[in-house]
């Protein structure tokens, strides 16, 4: 089974800290991203990226920045914490492809990281 | 730009009969449509997709959607519901050549027995 850990399920941090959140998966996927989760807002895409040290900004990458720098680890980083960053953060991955060969892959969730800024 | 509705936050029904969760699309392009369900404290599982072919699929746990072109809609269904069904579904749809998923907003199933 595909296995993707997200290192803490939840997290308080204070305003202004810096936030690292990590993701690791153990299938060799080339292929991960970063979703936070609000209610009545669904899942929205932070960042992503297809391979070793390559990043695309997703929708709301605001606020955020991500690190990978080996295949299996991918880091969600939040410079400067800010209460409207509370949320559930959700990592994700998919195997290899891009294009029609990533639309058609179902994607591998960790069990996801609630943070709490005050 | 592609976007993923699902009109109702909540759904209950009684265990034992049929449920209905709905979902809606807007997209420029053929889309390739997935759902899945979270249950409390975990992160989100595969159900079923369509891809091509057969309009009906058969997912996971007994549900099954149906993709309606004309109606940009894909519902997902169950027979008979069973209490263990409630949780959180999300609908979320590609485009075939398209690198990023969008979903739904979710909705809450809830199982009475």
């Amino acid at each position: 089974d595909v296995k993707v850990t997200q290192s803490s399920r939840y997290l308080v941090k204070r305003t202004g800290e810096k936030v690292f959140l990590e993701c690791v998966q153990d299938m060799d996927h080339e292929n991960m991203f970063w979703y936070r989760q609000d209610p009545g807002l669904g899942l929205r895409l932070i960042y992503f990226s297809y391979d070793v040290k390559m990043k695309e900004k997703g929708d709301i990458p605001e606020g955020y920045s991500v690190s990978r720098e080996k295949k299996e680890r991918f880091s969600l980083i939040l410079e400067s914490a800010s209460t409207n960053q509370t949320s559930m953060y959700l990592c994700a991955s998919t195997p290899t492809g891009t294009g029609r060969f990533l639309a058609k892959n179902i994607q591998y969730f960790g069990a996801g990281t609630r943070l709490s800024v005050l | 730009a592609q976007s993923v509705a699902q009109p109702e936050d909540q759904v209950n029904v009684a265990e034992g009969n049929p449920l209905t969760v709905k979902c809606t699309y807007s997209v420029s392009g053929n889309p390739y449509l997935f759902w899945y369900v979270q249950y409390p404290n975990r992160g989100l599982q595969f159900l079923l997709k369509y891809i091509t072919g057969d309009n009906l699929v058969k997912g996971s746990y007994g549900f099954e959607a149906e993709f309606n072109k004309s109606q940009t809609s894909f519902h997902l269904k169950k027979p008979s519901a069973l209490v263990s069904d409630s949780a959180l579904y999300f609908c979320a749809v590609i485009l075939d050549y398209g690198q990023n998923f969008v979903f739904g907003p979710g909705t809450r199933l809830s199982v009475l027995p």
